[in-house]
C-alpha cells in the first residue's frame, strides 16, 4: 500500500536559517505529491503540490521537487521566518481517487 | 480561500456515551467529505469518505456502527461516535471537496475528543 515517511521533529531553527524537510514515499503508479501545512489553532492548508517526476511545486519560498528515483520530496527554505512555525505534512495522492495518505508530520519552530 | 470549520473545537465526555462533531463548509459546496483520526506524533489516518445524500464509505478496520457519518446537505456533515470509550480519545479532523483531485481538500481546525 501506499505510505509516506518524514524526518521527525521538532526542528527548531533561528531565524534565517535553511529549512529541509525530508519525505520519502512509497506508491503504486504515479502519485501527486503535497506539501501541507497547519499553524497552531487551524486547519491544514495546501502549502504546495507536484503531479509529475522531476516538477518543482513552489509557494511561499518552499520549493519541493519530485524525485522518481528517490521516490522523495524534501521540503526546503532558503531563509525561515519566525510566522513559518507550524506542522508540515507530506502526502501523497494516487490514480484518480481523492484519498490522500499523509506523513507523520514535522513540527517546525523558528526562534528569533 | 474556502474555510471549513468544525464544532465543537474540544470535548470531554464520559465512557458509554455518544459524541457528535460537526464539519461545515462555509464559503462553498461540498460534495464530498473525509473524516480523519489523529493520533499523537501519528499521521492522519482516513476513517471514512462521505458523498451528500449518499451512505459513507469506511476504511477498512473502522466500525461504521461506532462511527456514524451523516452527509445531509452539501454544506454539513456530522461524525458521531457511539458509545464512546477511552480509546476513542483521539484528534478528529474533517476535510470538504467541491470535486477534483487532492488539491482541492479543504481541512477543518480538528475536534479534540477525550473519554473518561
Amino acid at each position: 500500500g501506499n505510505s509516506v515517511t518524514q524526518m521527525e521533529g521538532p526542528v527548531t531553527l533561528s531565524e534565517e536559517a535553511f529549512l529541509t524537510i525530508n519525505c520519502t514515499y512509497t506508491a503504486t503508479g504515479y502519485p501527486s505529491l503535497f506539501w501541507y501545512v497547519q499553524y497552531p489553532g487551524e486547519g491544514l492548508q495546501l502549502l504546495l503540490k507536484a503531479t509529475k517526476a522531476d516538477d518543482k511545486g513552489s509557494n511561499k519560498g518552499f520549493e519541493a521537487t519530485y524525485r522518481k528515483e528517490t521516490t522523495s520530496f524534501h521540503l526546503e527554505k532558503g531563509s525561515v521566518q519566525v510566522s513559518d512555525s507550524a506542522v508540515y505534512f507530506c502526502a501523497l495522492n494516487s490514480g484518480g481517487y481523492q484519498k490522500v495518505t499523509f506523513g507523520t508530520g514535522t513540527k517546525l519552530q523558528v526562534i528569533p | 480561500g474556502a474555510v471549513v470549520s468544525q464544532h465543537p473545537s474540544w470535548v470531554i465526555c464520559k465512557s458509554g456515551t455518544s459524541v457528535k462533531i460537526e464539519c461545515r463548509s462555509l464559503d462553498f459546496q461540498a460534495t464530498t467529505m473525509f473524516w480523519y483520526r489523529q493520533f499523537p506524533k501519528q499521521s492522519l489516518m482516513l476513517m471514512a469518505t462521505s458523498n451528500e445524500g449518499s451512505k459513507a464509505t469506511y476504511e477498512q478496520g473502522v466500525e461504521k456502527d461506532k462511527f456514524l457519518i451523516n452527509h445531509a446537505s452539501l454544506t454539513l456533515s456530522t461524525l458521531t461516535v457511539t458509545s464512546a470509550h477511552p480509546e476513542d480519545s483521539s484528534f478528529y479532523i474533517c476535510s470538504a471537496s467541491s470535486s477534483g483531485g487532492a488539491d482541492t481538500q479543504y481541512f477543518g481546525p480538528g475536534t479534540r475528543l477525550t473519554v473518561l
